[in-house]
């Protein structure tokens, strides 16, 4: 049975680097069906995309959040991470990592079948 | 960015009712539609993708439809644990995904 968990700092000073691992067991993150997901949800914004990476380290991202995220994979360890940069008080949330089925025809990447419990992040000094 | 709006933000009802729930989306996102379920301090479950199909392993009172711009899902005989918030996303390809910002099913 396929598990994500998430793993990082609970809390992170403002603009400093949020990092945040996601470990993946019960299925292979090479699977060529799945991209890889992160997702937050705050009180005040809902449910929001931040990106998501292949097991080759093709990356999708959010364009509102484009210029501050990295998303990378480790194969070797069948985990994937996140980096945020410049965190700010609106960068406090829940964070999630999901699996995605990659859709074939046309070529996209879709809804986000499983996911980790999530762990919550703020951003305080 | 599609914007995916939910109507009513919040429903009251009871055990045994069927619910209705809207998701509209501000342009056409053909059948690229997904229904999750969240309940307090857990992450969202899958419950439909694809606008109508269910995920396996969710009970068939759950059944979603539309196209287009207007999609529902429906529960047929709601059921105690289906007291939760329920949020429609979009995955159109070429447009980053987006979330509804929820229904909440209360007890009547």
């Amino acid at each position: 049975q396929l598990q994500l968990r998430e793993s990082g700092p609970g809390l992170v000073k403002p603009s400093e680097t949020l990092s945040l691992t996601c470990t993946v067991s019960g299925g292979s993150i090479s699977n060529t069906a799945y991209y890889w997901a992160w997702i937050r949800q705050s009180p005040g914004k809902g449910l929001d995309w931040i990106g998501s990476v292949f097991h080759s380290g093709n990356t999708y991202y959010n364009p509102s959040l484009k210029s501050r995220v990295t998303i990378s994979v480790d194969t070797s360890k069948n985990q994937f991470s996140l980096k945020l940069k410049s965190e700010t008080a609106a960068d406090t949330a829940v964070y999630y990592c999901a699996r995605q089925p990659f859709l074939v025809v046309p070529p996209a990447i879709g809804y986000f079948d499983s996911w980790g419990p999530g762990t919550l992040v703020a951003v305080s000094s | 960015d599609i914007q995916m709006t939910q109507s009513p933000s919040t429903l009251s009802a009871s055990v045994g009712d069927r619910v209705t729930i809207t998701c509209r989306a501000s342009q056409s996102v053909s059948s690229w539609l997904a229904w999750y379920q969240q309940t307090p301090n857990k992450a969202p479950k899958l419950l439909i993708y694809k606008a109508s199909t269910l995920e396996t392993g969710v009970p068939s009172r759950f059944s979603g439809s539309g196209s287009g711009t207007e999609f529902t899902l429906t529960i047929n005989s709601l059921q105690p644990d289906d007291f939760a918030t329920y949020y429609c996303q979009h995955y159109k390809p070429s447009s980053p995904a987006t979330f509804g910002q929820g229904t909440k099913v209360e007890l009547k």
